[in-house]
């Protein structure tokens, strides 16, 4: 189908790893990417992947990527206070202007 | 810093009112898009334009219309508010060519009431 997925929300302790999962829908897509949206503010981009890549990796952020399972996930190690906000996984779809936006995780961080 | 302006952040309008959203950037991108977001449903695509005078609809543009007359701005035009516009709309634009990672730049979102 069309649909980009993720789970609604995930909370996690203050100095823990937070995963956050998404699953894709085009095996052709060239880009895939983590956008961030803190309260009250547009996306903002923070960390892409190239369809050839596994993995990437830009400091405290990990992204994984299993194109045979159309698979993608947002690692944050020792998670702060300032990472509670929304997580967007999207998908660009070879040779278009079309960017397919998951549903977004709600990702809490607790004291 | 590199910038998408969204004129208004809240707006409150009457069932059957025209409604305008304005959005500027000023880092000489070729696209812009318009995206309304709602809880649970992420962004849904309502129209983009690939350059001055260009415009294709996306996935949700019943109830709406688009005008690029100058490169860097787009605006968003409800033509006649329903209640079911109430959410919160977000523009974006794009460089995009060869090599580039597509990375889209997003205004800070405007929010529309409809009673």
């Amino acid at each position: 189908g069309e649909d980009v997925e993720q789970s609604l929300f995930l909370s996690v302790r203050e100095g823990d790893s937070s995963v956050i999962n998404c699953t894709y829908t085009d095996s052709s897509s060239t880009y895939l990417y983590w956008y961030k949206q803190e309260p009250g503010a547009g996306l903002q981009l923070l960390t892409y992947i190239f369809s050839n890549m596994d993995m990437k990796q830009d400091q405290r952020l990990t992204v994984l990527l299993n194109k045979k399972d159309k698979h993608l996930s947002l690692r944050i190690a020792d998670t702060q206070t300032g990472d509670s906000a929304i997580y967007f996984c999207a998908e660009n779809r070879s040779g278009t202007y079309k960017y397919i936006f998951g549903t977004g995780t709600r990702l809490k961080v607790l004291a | 810093d590199v910038k998408v302006t969204q004129s208004s952040r809240y707006l409150v309008k009457r069932t059957g009112e025209k409604v305008f959203l304005e959005c500027v950037q000023d880092m000489d991108h070729e696209n812009m898009f318009w995206y309304r977001q709602d809880p649970g449903l992420g962004l849904r695509l309502i129209y983009f334009s690939y350059d001055v005078k260009m415009k294709e609809k996306g996935d949700i543009p019943e109830g709406y219309s688009v005008s690029r007359e100058k490169k860097e701005r787009f605006s968003l035009i409800l033509e006649s508010a329903s209640t079911n516009q109430t959410s919160m709309y977000l523009c974006a634009s794009s460089l995009r060519g060869l090599g580039e990672s597509g990375e889209l730049f997003f205004g800070e979102g405007s929010r529309l009431t409809v009673l």
